[in-house]
């Protein structure tokens, strides 16, 4: 079946310091791919999403780009602010069962 | 659209008694999701449903917990009886297969 690793964390950043989180996948077909996001307190929210090979997913400043040959989809920003300090989930799947990370708790320090 | 709505927010219960949370999936969506998550264990999907009908409920740990959709508009998620180690958030998520909109969660504690 479908599985996803993430970058473990947490990760802490200073403001507007760039930000990678790493996310590899296996997958059977053609999946596609998603990053959410969960604020305290809340449930998850989709931030992002991919559904074939190089396509990029954007929103909020958010980017990650679906890379088949390394089985891929890194959630990047160039600037993070204090407000984007949360937990962010990657997924991976068909249309309807998603598989989800373990999660990465990240934490902007002003 | 309201999105996926959740009852009770926070729950409170004694060992060994019932314990019943609902969803109201967005309407249209045909797919409903039941997912626990916990610090230890993170999220784990427990059962999903498409139109209805149980697909797979591989993920419900014991027999204490069942699952219902009765129409394409309720689900409830029943515990009985609960125990301590239940403890955890518990979250319902829908999707007509365009990513899922997750509801808030009810924070369940059994003590």
């Amino acid at each position: 079946g479908n599985s996803v690793t993430q970058m473990e964390g947490p990760v802490t950043l200073s403001e507007e310091a760039f930000l990678t989180i790493n996310c590899t996948y296996t997958a059977t077909g053609y999946p596609s791919l998603f990053w959410y996001v969960q604020y305290p307190g809340e449930g998850l929210q989709l931030l992002l999403k991919a559904t074939k090979a190089d396509d990029k997913g954007s929103n909020k400043g958010f980017e990650a780009t679906y890379r088949k040959e390394t089985t891929s989809f890194h959630l990047e920003k160039g600037s993070v602010q204090v407000s984007d300090s949360a937990v962010y989930f990657c997924a991976v799947g068909g249309a309807q069962k998603l598989v989800f990370g373990q999660g990465t708790r990240l934490t902007i320090n002003p | 659209d309201a999105g996926v709505i959740q009852s009770p927010r926070h729950e409170v219960t004694e060992m060994g008694q019932e314990v019943t949370l609902r969803c109201k999936p967005i309407s249209g969506h045909d797919y409903l999701f039941w997912y626990r998550q916990t610090m230890m264990r993170g999220l784990e999907l427990l059962i999903y449903f498409n139109n209805n009908v149980p697909i797979d409920d591989s993920g419900m740990p014991e027999d204490r917990f069942s699952a219902k959709m009765p129409n394409a508009s309720f689900s409830t998620l029943k515990i009985q009886p609960s125990e301590p180690r239940d403890s955890a958030v518990y979250f319902c998520a829908s999707t007509q297969g365009d990513g899922y909109t997750f509801g808030s969660g009810t924070r369940l504690t059994v003590v």
